[in-house]
């Protein structure tokens, strides 16, 4: 199984923080993910990104959230203006292609105070 | 929008005994679907998929049954070892050419020493 990473492993941040989570890449990886969970509950989409742009976004990726890929380097999630809801594992996904198997990172603990 | 459930939120089996874990889906478009294993403090661990042109497929130690007419998946673990305790995952793509998962609420498997 291709090996995902994520960093930071875990965050911390003041509610109204702006923070930016990334995905390292695999090079033969064309389609990036990120997915939530929080406490407890189910893996929720947010969104999938694709040839540098997005490609699908679920009800839950709203303005305050933002995905790039600059210069074919981290792959990151950005939330403008925590939220003390936003207290979730973040995990980056990827895959091969449309309709291949999507391996998940280690995530990101990210906890809003 | 789609729903993946799970008929049991818990299992416990002795070692060495056989596992199944059983998923329901709402959506009949879904044609791919994955089992996922989420060990404590990490991401979800691909352990098995099947398209819906198939209604099984084999891995080592897991087997996926795939019953469209009921819209059920079902994941068996053969001989449970104490490292397949874990919550286990079902999801679905949605639909041809959805390139998301949807995610089920999961089963956390114990295996009994």
């Amino acid at each position: 199984e291709p090996e995902v990473t994520q960093t930071p492993s875990h965050q911390v941040t003041q509610m109204g923080q702006e923070v930016i989570l990334r995905c390292v890449p695999i090079s033969n990886h064309l389609y990036f993910y990120w997915y939530r969970q929080i406490l407890g509950q189910k893996v929720e989409f947010l969104v999938s990104f694709y040839n540098n742009e997005i490609s699908e976004k679920s009800e839950i990726f709203d303005d305050q959230f933002s995905v790039e890929r600059p210069d074919g380097s981290n792959f990151t999630l950005k939330i403008r203006s925590t939220k003390l809801e936003d207290s979730a594992m973040y995990f980056c996904a990827r895959n091969r292609g449309r309709g291949e198997t999507q391996y998940f990172g280690p995530g990101t603990r990210l906890l809003v105070l | 929008g789609e729903s993946v459930g799970l008929h049991l939120p818990t299992l416990s089996v002795q070692e060495g005994d056989n596992s199944i874990i059983n998923c329901a889906y709402s959506n009949s478009a879904s044609d791919y679907f994955i089992w996922y294993k989420q060990e404590s403090g990490k991401g979800p661990q691909f352990i098995i998929d099947i398209r819906s042109n198939m209604d099984k497929r084999q891995g080592q130690r897991v087997t996926v049954l795939l019953n469209k007419t009921v819209k059920h998946l079902s994941l068996q673990i053969a001989a449970t070892q104490p490292g397949d305790s874990a919550v286990y995952f079902c999801a679905e793509n949605g639909g041809t050419g959805a390139n998301n998962l949807f995610f089920g609420t999961g089963t956390r498997l114990t295996v009994i020493p």
